[in-house]
């Protein structure tokens, strides 16, 4: 089984500054099925980018995601009040079949 | 606009039963698969069940296998989670989310939407 760790644990940074995290794989994972989620307190994930580096609808181009084989990044260009939040990363194993989620990271205001 | 709505958690006793409901609309029900995900409340994120389109194909995480079932009616456009054997560790918010294909490998290995969950409290 596929094992994903984010890093930082947290980050503390100021709106407009610009945020850098990571997603390392324990084993190669296509860039097809990386994905990653934001999750505000009381609220359930929502999909962020998929396919590594695709935007979903409605995230603002300041999202970008990046990566290959054991290493993902997203970044947060410019940050603004309404990004800090919890972000997950998650793959999508063929054998043996199921999702995984990395532990996440929180991005605080600093 | 595309809607799901958990209901069916509460307070259960070790080894008790309960079952999670989640009405879906704004979406062609029956050309998707679904899954339920849990979040121990403060932690992660762990999914723990897929179900194809028509029903016919399910997996399940190794923590809950044998002792949760996922099911759905596609004439109501409900997703179901029929849980045994309940443990304090199944303690958690259970979300149902969408995902964008119907087979698990043709699908495209994400959750496109997500319910707003609902807590399942195990506990004496």
């Amino acid at each position: 089984e596929i094992v994903l760790t984010q890093s930082p644990g947290t980050l503390s940074l100021s709106p407009g500054e610009r945020a850098t995290l990571s997603c390392r794989a324990s084993q190669s994972v296509s860039s097809t099925y990386l994905t990653w989620y934001q999750q505000k307190p009381g609220q359930a994930p929502r999909l962020l980018i998929y396919s590594a580096s695709s935007r979903a609808t409605g995230i603002p181009d300041r999202f970008s995601g990046s990566g290959s084989g054991t290493d993902f990044t997203l970044t947060i260009s410019r940050l603004e009040p309404e990004d800090f939040a919890v972000y997950y990363c998650q793959q999508y194993g063929s054998s043996p079949p199921g999702y995984t989620f990395g532990q996440g990271t929180k991005l605080e205001i600093k | 606009e595309v809607q799901l709505v958990e209901s069916g958690g509460g307070l259960v006793q070790p080894g008790g039963s309960l079952r999670l409901s989640c009405a879906a609309s704004g979406f062609t029900f029956s050309s998707y698969a679904m899954s339920w995900v849990r979040q121990v409340p403060g932690r992660g994120l762990e999914w723990v069940s897929f179900l194809s389109d028509n029903g016919g194909s399910t997996y399940y995480a190794d923590s809950v296998k044998g002792r949760f079932t996922i099911s759905r009616d596609n004439s109501k456009n409900t997703l179901y989670l029929q849980m045994n054997s309940l443990r304090a560790e199944d303690t958690a918010v259970y979300y149902c989310a969408k995902i964008p294909g119907g087979y698990y490998y043709d699908s495209s290995g994400y959750f496109d939407y997500w319910g707003q969950g609902t807590l399942v409290t195990v506990s004496s």
